[in-house]
């Protein structure tokens, strides 16, 4: 699985478009990105994953950029429960389907 | 519909000693993942049991041991407990016919070494 890097930490104010980058250099062409992330004291969740378009669901965007070396997670709306450590993740499923490799991740705080 | 439980929630054991953790997964899935989470730091990946056989496995040692039963749940256990043991352990599950391998987690099970 591709190595991905992120920042440490983010802030954001609530109401505004929470933006977190990813690079992930070294993505083959097969490894999707994945996206999850962990609340205080919860499991990790599912956000969004994506090959090379765009994404939208009902919970974030998801923009990859053309060479695949890099991508980012968009909060449209950030609010105070979407603090918590974002978790960029790369994939490429076949014999590691299932095989998550976490990183560090980023802590996102919202604040007022 | 119920998402994936874990139990117990909380355990405290102390260095020597064994024990097992629980997991049910998610309605219609058939594939569980165990990982490991130490204070501050990522989950990494335990194993994983897919018809009730280990299917893959990361780097641990043989010390922490698996099962799955016909029903899809699953335990770990750990044998010979390490003060390092202590950390959140998460349960994950997913079914690989999905295609899209989504891995949906429990809320984990905090266990403390003493």
């Amino acid at each position: 699985d591709a190595k991905t890097t992120q920042p440490t930490s983010m802030d954001c104010a609530e109401g505004r478009a929470a933006n977190l980058p990813c690079n992930h250099s070294t993505i083959s062409g097969n490894e999707y990105v994945y996206w999850y992330r962990q609340i205080h004291s919860q499991g990790p969740q599912y956000i969004i994953h994506g090959l090379k378009n765009n994404e939208t669901n009902e919970m974030a965007s998801l923009i990859i950029t053309e060479d695949r070396k890099s991508s980012t997670l968009i909060l449209p709306h950030a609010t105070l429960r979407d603090t918590a450590v974002y978790y960029c993740i790369g994939n490429a499923g076949g014999t590691s389907y299932g095989k998550l490799t976490f990183g560090q991740g980023t802590i996102l705080t919202v604040h007022p | 519909d119920a998402g994936v439980t874990q139990s117990p929630t909380h355990l405290i054991k102390t260095r020597g000693q064994q024990v097992t953790l629980r997991c049910s997964p998610k309605s219609g899935h058939d594939t569980v993942s165990w990982y490991q989470q130490a204070l501050g730091q990522g989950p990494q990946f335990i194993f994983q049991y897919y018809e009730e056989e280990e299917r893959q496995r990361g780097n641990f040692p043989d010390r922490f041991s698996g099962h799955q039963f016909p029903n899809y749940s699953s335990e770990l256990n750990v044998n010979a407990l390490l003060l390092g043991d202590s950390a959140l352990y998460l349960c994950a599950s997913t079914t690989l016919t999905g295609g899209k391998n989504i891995q949906y987690f429990g809320a984990g099970t905090r266990l403390s070494v003493l």
